[in-house]
């Protein structure tokens, strides 16, 4: 497995704004995920961010409301760009290991 | 497309008692299926997995789920819960061809009383 660490652990933002989360892996990996997970709900998949090259985003994402970086095989952000209460979510990344995904402590957001 | 059913959404049992949670999945071949777990406020850990092979396979804090391909299910026990086993629990599938697609149910709120 691996060890994934998020930051910011939460936040509390105003409408407009934009906050980047970040993800850190102790070992190199080819596939990172990011999710969405509204209060109550399941976690639904917003991208998939491969090292070297463009994120792809699923059906109701877009990367101009989500910008995802991925710099290198331990690392990726993820943006929440012009933030409404709508937003307000825990954003959790992954990252693939033999075929299983291991997921970050997530990020709690919370857009007033 | 695959997809993933946990038709109880919250179930309560007593401490020492035995659990089990139901997940069924779609597919049209056999999937990779997953169990995870979300204590309040955490992420998602592990339990356990199914590949292949052997139809029950086992994982943490004395979990196990049993793979039933006739039934497209793969449902999740604990012979005994203890009050730590409180979270919020989490059926999963992906294609076999490997795991870029993962689909999550809805989740089981599990709560344990005294």
């Amino acid at each position: 497995s691996a060890v994934i660490s998020q930051k910011p652990s939460r936040d509390i933002c105003q409408r407009g704004t934009s906050l980047t989360i970040q993800c850190q892996v102790d070992s190199q990996v080819t596939m990172m995920f990011w999710y969405r997970q509204q209060p109550g709900q399941s976690l639904t998949l917003i991208a998939t961010a491969n090292q070297g090259s463009e994120a792809t985003y699923e059906s109701g994402f877009v990367i101009d409301k989500f910008p995802i970086s991925r710099p290198n095989l331990t690392f990726s952000t993820l943006t929440v760009s012009n933030m409404s209460p709508e937003d307000s979510s825990i954003y959790l990344c992954s990252v693939e290991f033999w075929d299983t995904q291991y997921f970050g402590p997530g990020t709690r957001l919370t857009v007033l | 497309a695959q997809s993933v059913t946990q038709p109880d959404i919250h179930i309560t049992v007593s401490e020492g008692a035995s659990l089990e949670l139901r997940c069924n999945y779609s597919y049209g071949a056999t999937p990779y299926l997953f169990w995870y777990v979300q204590s309040p406020g955490q992420g998602l850990q592990l339990l356990l997995k199914y590949f292949s092979g052997d139809t029950l396979v086992q994982g943490i804090k004395g979990f196990e789920a049993e793979f039933k391909r006739s039934q497209s299910s793969f449902n999740l026990r604990k012979p005994s819960v203890h009050w730590s086993d409180a979270a919020e629990y989490f059926c999963a599938v992906a294609p076999n061809f490997g795991n870029e697609k993962l689909t999550f149910g809805t989740g089981t709120r599990l709560t344990i009383i005294p």
